[in-house]
């Protein structure tokens, strides 16, 4: 049973562009979602929550669909700085649990 | 400045050579927990707590002891590590109140063991 599924990529794409990333949990009781951001060997950082009604952070907007069970993060006009692995994450009683992550590719 | 550190960074060992992982953090937060990183299985939960002398085993708990005597404090524990326990670890801290929104991990331990 895979409680939280991503695409692992890499998905490569050229600066300017825009990337979109799916995200897909199995516990319909999660209580709150999350991005993480994931940078070679580094740690995980918190991107952005997400919440119901959809929520935008700059270039970043995540969405989500309880009915669904499905989230997702886009991300206009790619930065070569974007070039990470991206980490869907669902909070189910104070407990976290990680999607693999999908590493994104941001050419010049 | 707000941080979480582990120490050692990087470490060799070999099987059966009981270790501790360092895991502290200056915020005051209640909750801490421990993340081993493999490739292609992602991060799970080893064990975390959610305050001093309490902790709670996570998805993968087993081959670790971990103890909460200080606040700050969550050392991890291979009591006798084998070559599966080679990984990458990272601690991390959040309040109690918002565990998830605000979680911090340290840099991250890398352990392998032959």
């Amino acid at each position: 049973r895979k409680e939280v599924e991503q695409d692992p990529g890499p998905f490569n794409v050229p600066e300017g562009a825009t990337v979109a990333f799916n995200c897909t949990y199995s516990n319909s009781a999660s209580q709150s979602f999350f991005w993480y951001r994931q940078d070679c060997r580094k740690e995980p950082k918190l991107l952005m929550s997400v919440y119901s009604s959809g929520n935008e952070d700059g270039r970043f907007t995540a969405q989500l669909n309880r009915a669904s069970q499905y989230i997702s993060l886009l991300i206009r006009d790619s930065k070569l700085s974007d070039s990470a692995t991206y980490l869907c994450v669902v909070n189910v009683y104070s407990t976290l649990t990680f999607g693999k992550g999908t590493m994104l590719l941001v050419s010049p | 400045e707000a941080q979480v550190t582990q120490n050692p960074r990087y470490l060799i060992t070999v099987t059966g050579k009981k270790l501790t992982v360092t895991c502290s953090q200056n915020m005051n937060h209640e909750y801490m927990s421990w993340y081993r990183q493999d490739p292609g299985l992602g991060l799970r939960q080893i064990y975390y707590s959610m305050n001093v002398e309490v902790t709670d085993k996570g998805d993968v708990p087993e081959g670790y002891k971990v103890s909460r005597k200080e606040k700050r404090n969550f050392p991890l524990i291979l009591e006798s590590p084998s070559p599966n326990q080679t990984s990458l670890y990272f601690c991390a801290s959040s309040p109690l109140d918002s565990p998830a929104d605000t979680q911090y991990f340290g840099p991250g331990t890398r352990l392998t063991v032959l």
